[in-house]
């Protein structure tokens, strides 16, 4: 079966700029979750989703935002893009939000800020 | 947050030794997890072990786990070049979040 799908996988945009990255999790998969990283800080948590519900939230800030589609595929969208922004995004998906299964992840997003 | 300390940073062995990677911990956990990282691409989920194991293993691999000292090691027996990658471990926290080591960069020279 198709594995976890992130479009697109390279973007460059300039500092003010909003983006919106997609991922299409596994199918029947229903719970999809976000990661940011970066050189400096590793891999973060940014959010996620189960059912079209934001389940959890990382620490970042209100310009992070995602939402979940019935079909499950996921977006996130960052506004007001700053510098630091600059990194590769990943999504991961599992069937059920459990502790008890790892997750699958896609190729990511690179996203590059200038 | 980082969930804990990877160790060593950085490792380079010849085809054919064996690679160890360290990875310690905070909080308690239900599972601990091993990722794979080719060259800034995707996370390749290699292993998952429980709390209340001690040691699994998986092909190549061999995870241990020792609760009491919060901390596990992945062990890659005969390594390959095609093992070259970046490993970390993870655990979950509340909400199915995952908390990522900083990482472990193995080189497997040919």
């Amino acid at each position: 079966k198709a594995g976890v799908t992130q479009t697109p996988r390279y973007l460059i945009k300039t500092r003010g700029q909003q983006v919106t990255l997609s991922c299409s999790p596994i199918s029947g998969h229903r719970s999809v979750s976000w990661y940011q990283q970066t050189p400096g800080q590793g891999l973060q948590f940014l959010f996620e989703y189960f059912s079209e519900t934001q389940r959890n939230k990382g620490n970042f800030p209100g310009r992070f935002s995602g939402r979940q589609f019935s079909n499950s595929r996921s977006e996130m969208n960052v506004s007001t893009l700053e510098l630091g922004d600059s990194a590769l995004y990943l999504c991961a998906s599992s069937l059920i939000p459990t502790v008890d299964y790892g997750y699958t992840f896609g190729s990511g997003t690179r996203l590059t800020v200038v | 947050s980082q969930q804990g300390e990877e160790d060593p940073q950085a490792l380079s062995i010849q085809e054919g030794e064996n690679a160890t990677m360290n990875c310690s911990y905070k909080t308690s956990i239900n599972n601990l997890q091993w990722y794979r990282q080719n060259s800034g691409r995707g996370l390749v989920h290699l292993i998952l072990i429980r709390s209340n194991e001690r040691e699994k293993h998986s092909g190549r691999l061999r995870v241990t786990l020792d609760t009491s000292k919060k901390s596990s090691s992945l062990l890659i027996t005969a390594s390959r070049a095609a093992d070259t990658a970046s490993y970390f471990c993870a655990t979950v926290e509340y909400g199915n979040k995952l908390v990522f080591g900083a990482g472990t960069i193995l080189r497997v020279k040919s």
